[in-house]
């Protein structure tokens, strides 16, 4: 049973472009988070998508957008990128109605140049 | 691999000791509370949870502590090994009407010396 994973590992880009990761939830899990971690800080809570629908989202602008699938991935989507959004970027995913633990996938680390 | 916790609170303890890596909580209403570990290069790995409605629970070599009126949770590791060389994260769920959002603290090092 494959947990959590996303892609791609690594990715580097410049100021003002745009980037999308992606993440497959743990199997038989409906509900994904994604988090920012910035070097030597704790996760930071980006949003939540379930049933395809955005249902709670943190202190992040507008430039963060995401989508969620019929089949339960989803992506990330950032907007004219800023040095500061260099960070690993994380996906975790928690079955709805069922346990209230949160399994996290590996992350994606971005470097914006 | 990745450098997590470059600045972070470190804890350093003797092989086979014990661990008490601490957490203040922000949000007295929060119901939920998760301990990850990560470490260098992966993701947070889950360790234990707790709800409000619990003082304690304990897993394998590991128990939680909560103590509402202070809103402090602890994570205890007994038997420290050195694959529990790690940042430590305790996170709280402060979603509201049944849904969930995590909100995680700053993190501690723990160092195992052999």
């Amino acid at each position: 049973d494959a947990g959590v994973t996303q892609s791609p590992t690594h990715l580097i880009k410049t100021r003002g472009q745009q980037v999308t990761l992606r993440c497959s939830p743990k199997s038989g899990h409906d509900t994904v988070s994604w988090y920012q971690q910035a070097l030597g800080q704790g996760p930071q809570f980006i949003f939540q998508y379930y049933e395809e629908e955005e249902r709670q989202r943190g202190n992040f602008p507008d430039r963060f957008s995401g989508h969620q699938f019929p089949n339960y991935s989803s992506e990330l989507n950032v907007n004219a990128l800023l040095l500061g959004d260099s960070a690993l970027y994380l996906c975790a995913s928690r079955p709805e109605g069922g346990t209230d633990t949160q399994y996290f996938g590996p992350g994606t680390r971005l470097t914006v140049l | 691999g990745e450098s997590v916790g470059l600045h972070l609170p470190t804890l350093s303890v003797q092989e086979g000791d014990n661990s008490i890596i601490n957490c203040a909580y922000s949000n007295s209403a929060s119901d939920y509370f998760i301990w990850y570990k990560q470490e260098s290069g992966k993701g947070p790995q889950f360790i234990i949870d707790i709800r409000s409605n619990m003082d304690k629970r304990q897993g394998q070599r590991v128990t939680v502590l909560l103590n509402k009126t202070v809103k402090h949770l602890s994570l205890q590791i007994a038997a420290t090994q050195p694959g529990d060389s790690a940042v430590y994260f305790c996170a709280e769920n402060m979603g509201t009407s049944g849904t969930y959002k995590y909100i995680f603290g700053t993190g501690t090092r723990l160092k195992v010396l052999a």
